[in-house]
C-alpha cells in the first residue's frame, strides 16, 4: 500500500524568509500525482500545488515550489518570502489511478513576525 | 452558495443517538468523499462515491452509513458511536479523474459523549 511520510510535525520560520517542508512516499507505481494541501486554522483545506510524476519539471505557484525527486521518492515544498497568512497545517498527499488520496501526517507551520 | 458546504459545523451526540452529517457541492463534480481527521493522525479516507455509486469503503465500521442520493449531496448517517469516533469529518468533491484536485468543505466537528 502507498504511504506518505512527513517527518516534521512542526516547523517555524521568520516572516519573509524561506522554509522547506519535507515529504517522502512509498509506491511501486510510475504514474501518479502528488499534492500539497494547506489547512489554515479553522478554515477549509485548499490545494497549494500539484505535481504529475511523469513531468520532470518541478511545479511552481508564485511563492510556492516543489523539489520532486522521483528516484528518491521525495516531494518537498519550498515557501519563499513567508507571510503571516502562510501559517497552517500542510499536508502532502499521493494519488494514483482512482480518486483515492493518501495523506501524510501533516506539518504545522508557524510564521514568526 | 459556492464550493463545498457541510452541516452542521459542530455536533455533540451521545453514544445511543442517531444523527446525520450533510455535505453539498455546487461545483458540478462527479465524485464525493468522506474523510475522518483525528488529532495526530493522517486524514483517513472513509468513503468515495463516483457518479452516485460507492467505489471505495476503507473498512469503516457499520455504525457509519453513507448515502449519496445525487451527485451534489452526500450524507453520513451516524448511530451507536463510540467516544473514539470524535473527530473532524471532512467532505470533499472532485471532477472524478485521477490526479484531480479535491475541494474540501469546512468540516463537522463531532464530539461523542
Amino acid at each position: 500500500a502507498q504511504t506518505v511520510t512527513q517527518s516534521q510535525p512542526e516547523m517555524s520560520v521568520q516572516e519573509a524568509e524561506t522554509v522547506t517542508l519535507s515529504c517522502t512516499y512509498d509506491t511501486s507505481e510510475s504514474d501518479y500525482y502528488l499534492f500539497w494541501y494547506k489547512q489554515p486554522p479553522s478554515r477549509q483545506m485548499i490545494l497549494v500545488i500539484r505535481q504529475e510524476a511523469y513531468k520532470q519539471q518541478n511545479a511552481t505557484e508564485n511563492r510556492f515550489s516543489v523539489n520532486f525527486q522521483k528516484a528518491a521518492k521525495s516531494f518537498s515544498l519550498k515557501i519563499s518570502d513567508s507571510q503571516l497568512g502562510d501559517a497552517a497545517m500542510y499536508f502532502c498527499a499521493y494519488n494514483q489511478g482512482a480518486q483515492k488520496l493518501v495523506f501524510g501526517q501533516g506539518t504545522r507551520l508557524t510564521i514568526n513576525p | 452558495e459556492t464550493g463545498v458546504t457541510q452541516t452542521p459545523r459542530h455536533l455533540v451526540m451521545g453514544m445511543t443517538n442517531k444523527k446525520s452529517l450533510k455535505c453539498e457541492q455546487h461545483l458540478g463534480h462527479n465524485a464525493m468523499y468522506w474523510y475522518k481527521q483525528s488529532a495526530k493522525k493522517p486524514l483517513e479516507l472513509m468513503f468515495v462515491y463516483s457518479l452516485e455509486e460507492r467505489v471505495e469503503n476503507n473498512s469503516v465500521p457499520s455504525r457509519f452509513s453513507p448515502e449519496c442520493p445525487n451527485s451534489s449531496h452526500l450524507f453520513l448517517h451516524l448511530h451507536t458511536l463510540q467516544p473514539e469516533d470524535s473527530a473532524l469529518y471532512l467532505c470533499a468533491s472532485s471532477p472524478g479523474l485521477a490526479g484531480d484536485e479535491q475541494y474540501f468543505g469546512p468540516g463537522t466537528r463531532l464530539t461523542v459523549t
